[in-house]
């Protein structure tokens, strides 16, 4: 029930190209989902967070597409960039404050 | 202030020992978070701090486990005989969750080696 299922485990695209990160969820008690970016040896940066009222954000190269009534989201980067190749992780908050996070997908944006 | 701030960067430990980690998060921030995460895996929720009440633990902080935050300020994080199994990094997050923030800020993490 609290899970976050994250998928693809790990992602290639082209620079230029559009990766899209999938996660799903169970529970509805979660009411606010955030998508982090983390690179090796660095704590995870929040780059894009969306409420479950909302069904698209946009944030610069970063959207995040939201379906309430499949419990899915997903994250899109435009126009991919190499210096986009990190480990991206969604999650959802629940009951409060704390974050349950999905098991991550790494990506990597080739020249 | 600069983010979110943690002490020791790296640990090696023997089993059995000791140890204690520091977090000094982002000044105006009243929430603190512990998250422990493993290799190829997201952060898995430890415990979190209102200001000095600890208000939820997670099922994963063990009785070896504790942390403080006195006087809602930088908080530790204790591991007591230590085993390989809490081989992991560490990391600290604080958030201003009264002021609408819902976002995390991270530290750059504490890792862990038990040998």
């Amino acid at each position: 029930q609290q899970q976050v299922k994250q998928s693809p485990q790990s992602l290639i695209v082209q620079k230029g190209g559009i990766p899209i990160i999938n996660c799903a969820y169970e529970n509805t008690a979660f009411d606010y989902f955030p998508w982090y970016q983390q690179f090796p040896g660095k704590g995870p940066a929040l780059l894009i967070a969306i409420r479950p009222d909302v069904s698209e954000k946009k944030e610069g190269r970063f959207t995040i597409s939201f379906n309430k009534s499949a419990k899915q989201f997903s994250l899109h980067i435009m126009d991919s960039q190499p210096g986009d190749s990190a480990t991206y992780f969604c999650a959802a908050r629940f009951s409060g404050s704390r974050l349950t996070f999905g098991e991550g997908t790494q990506l990597t944006v080739n020249p | 202030d600069t983010g979110v701030s943690q002490d020791p960067r790296h640990k090696i430990t023997k089993r059995g020992q000791n140890v204690t980690f520091r977090c000094d998060p982002i000044s105006e921030h009243n929430r603190l978070y512990w998250y422990r995460q493993t290799l190829g895996q997201g952060p898995e929720f430890l415990t979190y701090f209102q200001n000095e009440a600890q208000l939820e633990k997670s099922r994963l902080l063990s009785d070896r486990f504790s942390a403080e935050r006195p006087k809602g300020s930088f908080s530790t994080l204790e591991i007591q005989r230590t085993e390989q199994g809490d081989s992991a990094m560490y990391l600290c997050a604080s958030s201003a969750l009264d002021r609408g923030d819902y976002g995390y800020t991270f530290g750059s993490g504490t890792r862990l080696t038990v040998v």
